[in-house]
């Protein structure tokens, strides 16, 4: 079936600087996106989440781009703070509420002093 | 507001026994959903309720797994009996409305089977 997939398992990134989690989508029915930050040993959390009718959104210090041309998805996060550290799952789905969540596999992002 | 409750945090049992989770969604949500996050993968969904009625098992093992929402409030998810290959955290969501979007998750039963 279609799937959701992530293009990087690891990010190592620099405190300070600027981290881009990319993520795949094979769907092109889907019309829903949304990215969530997960920390060990907790479930996954909430961080930003974008319609197919736009292209950008921006949130507190996050930004999600969408490319619908190339099925592209990715997760900026400004000036990468220690407590970032986390693994980032995309997911998606389509249109209708019969139509559940599919959720990648994560990239583990790994902030650095 | 009160998040999404989960217990027990974690659970150790050997295979063949049985096992029960319990999940309480935020006050006001109408939709709940129990997933399975196997280590090192996205969660997976196992069963969504919407009030006390099932939306979608298609990807409940239903020879061992069962789960309820009698009230249309809090939530149990039973495995009887259990395998190795269950061992994951479990993990309970739930959103304000029925499309399936923007889910809240609580923090998770880790299952481990012996």
């Amino acid at each position: 079936g279609e799937s959701v997939g992530l293009h990087l398992p690891t990010l190592s990134v620099q405190e300070g600087d600027n981290s881009i989690i990319n993520c795949a989508y094979s769907n092109s029915a889907s019309d829903y996106f949304i990215w969530y930050k997960q920390e060990s040993g907790k479930g996954p959390q909430f961080i930003i989440d974008i319609r197919s009718n736009m292209d950008k959104r921006q949130g507190q210090r996050v930004t999600v781009l969408l490319n619908k041309t190339v099925k592209h998805l990715s997760l900026q996060i400004a000036a990468t703070q220690p407590g970032d550290s986390a693994v980032y799952f995309c997911a998606e789905k389509s249109a209708g509420t019969a139509s559940k969540l599919t959720f990648g596999t994560g990239t583990r992002l790994q902030v650095t002093l | 507001e009160a998040g999404v409750a989960q217990s027990p945090r974690y659970k150790i049992i050997e295979k063949r026994q049985s096992v029960a989770f319990w999940c309480n969604p935020i006050s006001g949500h109408a939709t709940l959903y129990w997933y399975q996050q196997i280590l090192g993968q996205g969660p997976k969904l196992l069963i969504q309720f919407q009030n006390n009625g099932v939306v979608d098992d298609s990807q409940l093992p239903k020879d061992r797994f069962s789960a309820e929402r009698l009230k249309g409030v809090d939530s149990t998810l039973k495995i009887q009996p259990a395998k190795l290959e269950d061992s994951a955290v479990y993990l309970c969501a739930s959103s304000f409305g029925t499309a399936n979007e923007k889910l809240f998750f609580g923090s998770g039963t880790q299952l481990s089977v012996l």
